[in-house]
């Protein structure tokens, strides 16, 4: 039974070049979360995927931000035209289908990016 | 507008000391869910516990003890006989069962260090 999975794990990058991350969610796990945290904070809440459905985005997600979720299997989130604030650690996570609202998120562990 | 506070931000014990890591929650909705999540230096973010809010009920598990007081809207975490292990960030977390179900909102964390 394998975890959230990301990658990749580390990435610096110079200011204006475009990073993707991936994940892979837990198998059978219908919805999947993005989220940011930076240093000394817990994590803000960016985008969710319901199967391949992207049904919010949080105003934290700029235009340079897209995710995607093509097949409502892994998802991949692009920053185009990176900035230094962009420099957190991206966290993905799933949880399964909606039998209750209650259902545990479980997360990956983490896309550390780096913008010099 | 859902809110955590974390009060503590740091917290350093010498070993087999008790420790509590408190949690104050603040939400309009009178259906919600509680947990805590461990983050070790790798940056995983480990599910330890959920709660419903219709469950008052304190919980044990091994060295770790939750107790939720919704009078107080508290949600505080024990380890008993802390261990060096134990070191790592604390969050809790909150989320709602209205129309923001899958969202989490998090506390900024409680860094807690466990001295041999």
């Amino acid at each position: 039974d394998t975890g959230v999975s990301q990658n990749p794990r580390h990435k610096i990058t110079k200011r204006g070049q475009n990073v993707t991350f991936r994940c892979d969610p837990i198998s059978e796990h219908n919805r999947l979360y993005w989220y940011r945290q930076t240093l000394g904070q817990g994590p803000e809440f960016l985008t969710y995927f319901q199967n391949e459905a992207q049904l919010e985005k949080s105003r934290l997600l700029s235009d340079r931000f897209s995710a995607e979720r093509p097949k409502g299997s892994f998802s991949t989130l692009e920053i185009q035209r990176t900035e230094q604030g962009d420099s957190a650690m991206y966290l993905c996570a799933s949880s399964p289908p909606d039998s209750f609202s209650g259902n545990t998120i479980y997360f990956g562990e983490g896309s550390w990016l780096t913008v010099v | 507008a859902q809110k955590v506070t974390q009060a503590q931000t740091e917290i350093s014990v010498v070993e087999k000391e008790d420790v509590t890591l408190d949690c104050v929650y603040e939400t309009r909705d009178t259906t919600y869910y509680l947990f805590w999540y461990k983050q070790p230096p790798s940056g995983e973010l480990v599910f330890l516990i959920r709660r419903n809010s219709f469950d008052e009920q304190n919980e044990i598990s091994g060295r770790y003890s939750w107790n939720f007081q919704k009078s107080t809207s508290s949600f505080n975490f024990t380890i008993t006989a802390s261990q060096v292990v134990d070191s790592a960030v604390y969050f809790c977390a909150l989320k709602g069962a209205g129309g923001s179900n899958y969202k989490l909102t998090f506390g900024k964390g409680t860094l807690l260090t466990v001295n041999p």
